[in-house]
C-alpha cells in the first residue's frame, strides 16, 4: 500500500512567518508534486520534482520554494507567509514511466492570519 | 502554456441517470489522461486513465474517451448512484521527458436519490 504522508493536517501561521510543509512517500517514487487546492480553481501545480535535488516550477511558484534532499521527502517552503496563501496543500508522488498513477497525501489546510 | 479546461463545474443528476464530464488540453504532445475522484474531506484517488494510443477505455460503470485530433477527453458514468457524488478532476501529462501532471478545475457531481 502506497503511503504519502504530510506532516500536518491543519496549520495556522502568522503573516510573515517562514512555513515548512513536509511530505514523505514510502514507495521509492522518483516524482513528487506540490499542489494547491482552492474552490473553483482545482489542483494547481506549485512545484514538481523528478529526482533528488531536481525541481521544476509549476503554474504558481511565486512565493514558494521547495527542497528535495532525499528521494522520499519533498518540502514546500513559504518564505514569508501571506494571507493569500491560505489554502489546502496536497502532496503527491508517482513513479517514472509513460503514465503512472499519482498518489496523494491527506492534505494540509494552512491558514495564514 | 500548459492548460487543462474542464466542464461543467457542477453537475446534478438523478440516481440512475448518466453523467458526462469533458476536458480539453492544450499540448498535443500530452500522452496520458487520468481521472481522479475526491470525496468530501478525502484525498483524490485515481478511478480510470487512458493513454494516447487508445480511443476508449471502460471499467464497469465508468468509461473514458479520447479524441486526440480535437484534444479532448471525457468521463462517462452510467447508472449513477449516490456514492458517485464527489469532485472529479481530469488531468493531462505534459513534457515527454518527465511526468508532470496538470489538473483541470474539477467538477462537483451530485447524484440525488
Amino acid at each position: 500500500d502506497v503511503k504519502v504522508t504530510q506532516s500536518s493536517r491543519y496549520l495556522v501561521k502568522r503573516t510573515g512567518e517562514k512555513v515548512f510543509l513536509e511530505c514523505v512517500q514510502d514507495m521509492d517514487h522518483e516524482n513528487m508534486f506540490w499542489y494547491r487546492q482552492d474552490p473553483g480553481l482545482g489542483l494547481r501545480l506549485i512545484y514538481f520534482s523528478y529526482d533528488v535535488k531536481m525541481k521544476e516550477k509549476g503554474d504558481i511558484p511565486e512565493g514558494y520554494s521547495v527542497s528535495r534532499e532525499k528521494k522520499e521527502r519533498f518540502s514546500l517552503i513559504l518564505e514569508s507567509a501571506s494571507t493569500n496563501q491560505t489554502s489546502m496543500y496536497l502532496c503527491a508522488s508517482s513513479s517514472t514511466g509513460e503514465g503512472t498513477e499519482a498518489f496523494f497525501g491527506q492534505g494540509t489546510r494552512l491558514t495564514v492570519v | 502554456g500548459e492548460n487543462v479546461e474542464q466542464h461543467p463545474s457542477t453537475l446534478s443528476v438523478q440516481e440512475g441517470d448518466s453523467a458526462v464530464i469533458k476536458c480539453t488540453y492544450s499540448d498535443s504532445a500530452s500522452n496520458y489522461f487520468p481521472w481522479y475522484k475526491q470525496e468530501l474531506g478525502k484525498r483524490p484517488q485515481l478511478i480510470i486513465d487512458i493513454r494516447s494510443n487508445v480511443g476508449e477505455k471502460k471499467d464497469q460503470r465508468i468509461a473514458v474517451t479520447l479524441n486526440k485530433t480535437a484534444k479532448h477527453f471525457s468521463l462517462h458514468i452510467t447508472e449513477t448512484q449516490p456514492e458517485d457524488s464527489a469532485v472529479y478532476f481530469c488531468a493531462a501529462s505534459y513534457d515527454l521527458n518527465t511526468d508532470k501532471l496538470i489538473f483541470g478545475t474539477g467538477t462537483r457531481l451530485q447524484v440525488f436519490p
